[in-house]
């Protein structure tokens, strides 16, 4: 079976700092992934998606960045973090307009 | 433009009601609607999904209702247990040819209580 991984569970980084989260995907292959956000009284925002090694789409201009080094790691990334980075961060994979399967999710707080 | 909208906004029920909840979506191309159940602190979870010729499917104590024609959605939970406190989001998945996107609601809070 699939599952997904994402860590740390929670993190608090002071304003400027770098920021790297991880995700990992077991039991599938060239899986699609995702990187959500999801603030405070909002909805989730998709911020990245990659459809393989190295591809990597933007779908909201802002402070943070992707990379897709393997085949089923994500990693989110910021050089100097701003306050409205922080919210919950989810980390899911599956397919473009099919069943999405969620991690646990990164909760970050800029101090 | 593409929203998906869900009421009530928050719902406290006791244990044991019923309760519905509502999703109106003005996404076009409609390609398909899905209902998460996602626990604090947690990811979302997949209840149903529903493409545009269905417009009913039921998970358990969940039914979920579509009708595409007015362009709404809504789930039932029968006989509410103390796990169903979560936040339930109504997404819809918008078909533009290969782009396809996802346009999620804001939720609605539930809380059963004892």
């Amino acid at each position: 079976s699939q599952t997904i991984h994402q860590w740390p569970a929670t993190l608090v980084q002071p304003v400027g700092s770098p920021l790297s989260l991880e995700c990992t995907v077991e039991g599938t292959s060239n899986p699609n992934l995702y990187w959500y956000r999801q603030a405070a009284g909002r909805g989730l925002q998709l911020l990245f998606y990659s459809v393989g090694i190295g591809q990597i789409s933007s779908e909201v201009p802002q402070n943070l960045s992707a990379s897709r080094p393997q085949d089923r790691q994500f990693i989110l990334s910021s050089k100097k973090l701003l306050l409205s980075d922080s919210g919950f961060y989810l980390c899911a994979w599956g397919g473009i307009g099919g069943e999405q399967y969620f991690g646990p999710g990164t909760r970050l707080t800029v101090t | 433009k593409n929203q998906v909208e869900q009421s009530p906004q928050s719902l406290i029920i006791l244990e044991g009601k019923n309760c519905t909840l509502q999703c109106n979506y003005t996404v076009s191309p409609f390609s398909n609607l899905r209902w998460y159940k996602q626990d604090t602190g947690r990811g979302p979870v997949s209840l149903t999904i529903m493409t545009f010729s269905e417009n009913t499917k039921s998970n358990g104590r969940y039914t979920a209702t579509l009708d595409a024609d007015t362009k709404q959605s809504s789930l039932h939970i029968t006989a509410s247990q103390l796990s169903d406190s979560a936040s339930y989001i109504c997404v819809v998945s918008h078909a533009a040819g290969n782009n396809r996107k996802l346009i999620w609601g804001l939720g609605t809070s539930l809380a059963v209580n004892p």
